[in-house]
Parts: C-alpha cells; structure tokens; sequence
C-alpha cells in the first residue's frame, strides 16, 4: 500500500536550535517529492520539489534532502515565524494515472 | 498576482443536504485540484482537472463529484452529505498540466464544511 509518514507529529524548538523533520515513503513509481508549509486556517504553501536521490533544495534557514526511502527537511537556526505544520507530498504513478499522497504533518513550534 | 480564490470560507449543512464549493485558480493557471483536509486523514486527495477533463481521482466516494468549466474555475459538489465529510477543502492550481506532470501546487485558503 502506498504510505507516507512523517516524523516527528510534533516538534518544540527553541530559537536558533537546529533539527531534521522527516518523510519516509513506500510508494511504486516515484515522480517527485513535494514539501510545503501549512499555517493555521490557511492552505499549504509549497517550499520545494525534489525529483531524485542525492538532490537536495535549500531556501533560507530551511534544506530538502532526498534519498531512495525518505525526504528530510532540515531546519537550521530556526526562528518563531517558522512556526506551522510541514508537510510533505509524494507523486507517484499508479496504473496509467498520477496521484499525490500527502503525510499528516509535522507541527513545529519554535520558542524564544 | 491574485492567489487561488475559494467560496464560501465557511459553511453549516445538515445531514442529507448537498453542497456546492467553488475554486477560482490563479490566472493562467489551467490546472485544479480538490483536497480534504481532517486531523484524523491529514490532506487526501480528490480530484484534479485540467482543459475540463477530470484527469485523476482519489478514493472517494460517488458522492463526491467536481467540473471544471472553460474559464478554468472549478466546483466541487458533495451530496447526502454525512457527518464524517466535515473537514477543510481545498482547492490548488498549477501551471503545469496536473499531477501527470510535475509542478508546484497553489493552495487557495480552503471552505470550511461543518456537518450537523
């Protein structure tokens, strides 16, 4: 069965204390991963796209590693705003079609 | 650039009735997408359309139905609805040509559903 996890559910940070989140996949036919970032009562905002191993996506205090099993999401320095929940989104071929599977989330909060 | 535009925000509905949700892509944007989101589920895809042809579809119910129209605005239509259906939906757009391509998503800010 297609599945994606993602580890820890939750995280509590404090300011400028560096961590990983991680995505972990099993999936058939892997076209790409996707991360994005969630605030409360607002949709998702995409971060990055990584295609295969070995590729890694930096923005700011985030970087998007991939490996052939499972995505990490490392955050360097972090301050309060990136407080949300981060998600991360697999595309894979089932069949003749595409689908888009998402894990639940890791909520982040950074303290000062 | 305006974002993804959906309506209503929020919305109450009895058991039984249907509902309809709408989604406006970011201009240009030929691509739509329909997601639920729950606490229990996380976010799982329904739907995607593209040029007005439903190109992919997840698991979900009959009940559960969309079209896109030529202007790339999309609905989303529930029936019967169950208490179980409440959750945030959410609409995305892309440039590119759906999930058969590869691209990044634009969410819209979502329609609250509460079933009674």
């Amino acid at each position: 069965e297609d599945q994606v996890t993602q580890s820890p559910e939750a995280l509590r940070l404090q300011e400028g204390e560096s961590s990983s989140l991680n995505c972990s996949y099993t999936v058939s036919g892997l076209r790409g991963l996707f991360w994005y970032r969630q605030d409360p009562g607002k949709g998702p905002e995409f971060l990055f796209t990584l295609y295969s191993a070995g590729e890694e996506k930096e923005k700011e205090r985030l970087k998007a590693t991939l490996t052939k099993k499972e995505s990490f999401l490392h955050i360097t320095a972090p301050k309060p705003e990136d407080s949300a929940t981060y998600l991360c989104a697999v595309q894979h071929n089932t069949g003749t079609a595409s689908k888009l599977t998402f894990g639940t989330g890791t909520r982040l909060q950074v303290t000062l | 650039k305006a974002g993804v535009t959906q309506t209503p925000r929020y919305l109450i509905k009895t058991r039984g009735q249907q509902v309809t949700l709408s989604c406006s892509p970011i201009s240009g944007h030929r691509s739509v997408s329909w997601y639920q989101q729950t606490p229990g589920q996380g976010l799982q895809f329904l739907f995607e359309y593209f040029s007005e042809t439903q190109r992919n579809k997840g698991n979900f119910p009959g009940r559960f139905s969309g079209r896109q129209f030529s202007n790339s605005r999309s609905e989303m239509n529930v029936s019967t609805l169950e208490l179980g259906d409440s959750a945030l939906y959410l609409c995305a757009s892309s440039l590119s040509e759906g999930l058969i391509g590869t691209g990044e998503l634009f969410f819209g800010e979502g329609s609250r559903l509460t079933v009674l």
